[in-house]
């Protein structure tokens, strides 16, 4: 089983619409949470961390339930711009590994 | 300006010839990480290092070698043992809440 785990793609989905993405990691040893966005042939760049809390950027939303090992990204009134990979990441704080999700490419059309 | 660079961007060599790819960082940061990606795939960890002369095998680090003898720099060898070396390979370092990519540098084997 893979460390990262992720929805499988493409989601392809008209402007304006609310897309939502899952990810479940394994290590329980995670601490730290990660969604990052990666354009075609380009390197990840983060888009939020993920916090126990949930945390809300702008249009994105993202969540974290640690009794379920599991994490969301929600993206509201979606942007042709917003068509990408994106990758959910999990850090275990004290061994410093840091694993990606195989990523799910998202296509917003006009 | 602050960074993490990668050299070269394109890389061909011979099968069964060993190469190194360069990763340097001027951001102080003691954590660094190689990643493989192949086409319509997640990054898959190679190998890491939280501090320096210290290192830990990632997921996939059959074929694959490297040095930390300087903080700011984590080289990576292909050696001819690693049985399918073409691929994107991308080097990040980390602070506690992100992670920063260099561009990448594409690997192909003929």
């Amino acid at each position: 089983r893979k460390e990262v785990e992720q929805d499988p793609g493409p989601f392809n989905v008209p402007e304006g619409a609310t897309v939502a993405f899952n990810c479940t990691y394994s290590n329980s040893a995670s601490q730290s949470f990660f969604w990052y966005r990666q354009d075609c042939r380009k390197e990840p760049k983060l888009l939020m961390s993920v916090y126990s809390s949930g945390n809300e950027d702008g249009r994105f939303t993202a969540q974290l339930n640690r009794a379920s090992q599991y994490i969301s990204l929600l993206i509201r009134d979606s942007k042709l711009s917003d068509s990408a990979t994106y990758l959910c990441v999990a850090l275990d704080n004290q061994g410093g590994k840091l694993i990606f999700g195989q990523g799910t490419e998202l296509s917003v059309k006009p | 300006d602050g960074g993490i660079t990668q050299s070269p961007k394109y890389l061909f060599r011979k099968e069964g010839q060993n190469v190194t790819l360069s990763c340097e960082q001027n951001l102080n940061h003691d954590a660094m990480y190689w990643y493989r990606q192949d086409p319509g795939q997640g990054l898959r960890l190679i190998y890491y290092s939280q501090i320096v002369n210290d290192f830990q095998k990632g997921d996939i680090a059959e074929g694959y070698s490297v040095s930390r003898e300087k903080k700011e720099s984590f080289p990576l060898t292909v050696t001819s043992a690693q049985k399918n070396p073409t691929a994107f390979y991308l080097c990040a370092s980390m602070r506690v809440t992100e992670a920063f990519f260099g561009q990448g540098t594409r690997l192909t084997v003929v």
